[in-house]
């Protein structure tokens, strides 16, 4: 069992509609979740960083952690062309460990 | 503006030859990372160094060397030892190994062996 599992797609949906991205992993001592895009050919940028389980909101975008079943979410409201990307989950348990990625999940919103 | 920066962006080397990748920051970060990224194989680490003169292999350091003589430069060179270099090569930083391990990337080099 791979430590971190992330679909990856295609994900194609219409523009407008609510956008769900998830994540699992394996290791219970992961407690930092993070949501990076990458634009095709470009370097991930950090979108959501979350310490713990709960509930994040920045503008359209929303994290969810559930810590208890090992799952994150990324949630995209009123969705954008040009929320059109590939979404990379990524988590640590701290220190020098470093960061485990998901293979990222292609998103595609049609105009 | 505060930021890391690659070069070059695209990068074609014979098979046999070393290459040099720089990576350059001006965040005042601690930690560099080198990670590969190939086509639905997402991130895998190389190396990382979390202070001046110490670094560390990640998951597939082999063929490849990193140097880190000063704090805001983390150059990677894919040696002839590498099978198969032709990849996306991304540099990350962050303000120390630890803590929130927040990680913050460059563009990107594309590395293609003819």
């Amino acid at each position: 069992q791979k430590e971190v599992e992330q679909d990856p797609g295609p994900l194609s949906v219409p523009e407008g509609a609510i956008v769900s991205l998830n994540c699992t992993y394996s290791n219970s001592a992961f407690q930092y979740f993070m949501w990076y895009r990458q634009y095709s050919r470009k370097g991930p940028e950090l979108l959501m960083y979350t310490y713990s389980s709960g509930n994040k909101e920045d503008g359209r975008f929303t994290a969810q952690v559930d810590k208890s079943s090992k799952y994150i979410s990324l949630f995209i409201r009123d969705s954008q062309p040009s929320d059109s990307a590939t979404y990379l989950c990524a988590m640590s348990r701290g220190g020098a460990d470093g960061l485990t990625f998901g293979k990222g999940t292609h998103l595609i919103i049609q105009p | 503006d505060g930021g890391i920066t690659q070069s070059p962006k695209y990068l074609f080397r014979k098979e046999g030859q070393n290459v040099t990748l720089s990576c350059e920051q001006n965040l005042n970060h601690d930690a560099m990372y080198w990670y590969r990224q190939d086509p639905g194989q997402g991130l895998r680490l190389i190396y990382y160094s979390q202070i001046v003169n110490d670094f560390q292999k990640g998951d597939i350091a082999e063929g490849y060397s990193v140097s880190r003589e000063k704090k805001e430069s983390f150059p990677l060179t894919v040696t002839s030892a590498q099978k198969n270099p032709t990849a996306f090569y991304l540099c990350a930083s962050s303000i120390m190994a630890g803590a929130t391990d927040t990680q913050y990337f460059g563009p990107g080099t594309r590395l293609t062996v003819l």
